[in-house]
């Protein structure tokens, strides 16, 4: 059983560069959520997807910050001009609609690094 | 938008102890989840609770939620050090995740 997936685990980049980060949800879950987490506090809902549409989107993200799910299967999330605020885990996780729990599954995570 | 509080921030306990940590939750929120993450490391999923009244129970921990009070517990029963990590409760849809407790459990 393969479980979410991320890449790459780690990113440095200069201010103002873009950054793209990739995740593969396990193969049965049609749901997908992104969430950026900095040092000593909880996860911050992002975005969240069911199969290819994109259902909800946190006031956090703002224009410099897109995602998409092309096929309903793995997602992107691009960030656009980085500022050193951006520095953050980015965390992917992934859920079956239909799933009584409704319990979501996370990856290993995007460290990103903005210098 | 749901806000979630939890309490301690931070604990430190002996093994061998029992604690208990706190998540309260602004509004009504049928379900509330509870995570574990180690250092550096993603989330890893403890409990789901689905309804007033629910109690799941797990080794040495055991979670509790009352939707009347707004209220979710983890119980931790006789710490060893293989508890330590931070314990996140989240709720409505996992959209809102509590601030943490980071637990650590002193030999």
């Amino acid at each position: 059983d393969t479980g979410v997936s991320q890449d790459p685990r780690h990113k440095i980049t200069k201010r103002g560069q873009n950054v793209t980060f990739r995740c593969d949800p396990i193969s049965e879950h049609n749901r997908l959520y992104w969430y950026r987490q900095t040092l000593g506090q909880g996860p911050e809902f992002l975005t969240y997807f069911q199969n290819e549409a994109q259902l909800e989107k946190s006031r956090l993200l703002s224009d410099r910050f897109s995602a998409e799910r092309p096929k309903g299967s793995f997602s992107t999330l691009e960030i656009q001009r980085t500022e050193q605020g951006d520095s953050a885990m980015y965390l992917c996780a992934s859920s079956l609609e239909g799933d009584t729990n409704n319990e979501q599954f996370f990856g290993p995570g995007t460290r990103l690094t903005v210098l | 938008e749901l806000k979630v509080e939890q309490n301690p921030l931070f604990l430190s306990m002996q093994e061998g102890k029992n604690y208990t940590i706190y998540c309260n939750y602004s509004t009504t929120s049928d379900r509330l989840y509870w995570y574990r993450q180690d250092p550096g490391k993603s989330l890893e999923s403890l409990f789901v609770l689905l309804s007033n009244g629910a109690v799941k129970q797990e080794g040495r921990l055991m979670a509790s939620l009352d939707t009347k009070a707004r209220l979710s517990t983890l119980h931790i029963t006789a710490a060893v050090h293989d508890l330590s990590a931070t314990y996140f409760c989240a709720g409505e849809f996992q959209f809102y995740f509590g601030t943490g407790t980071s637990l650590t459990v002193i030999p």
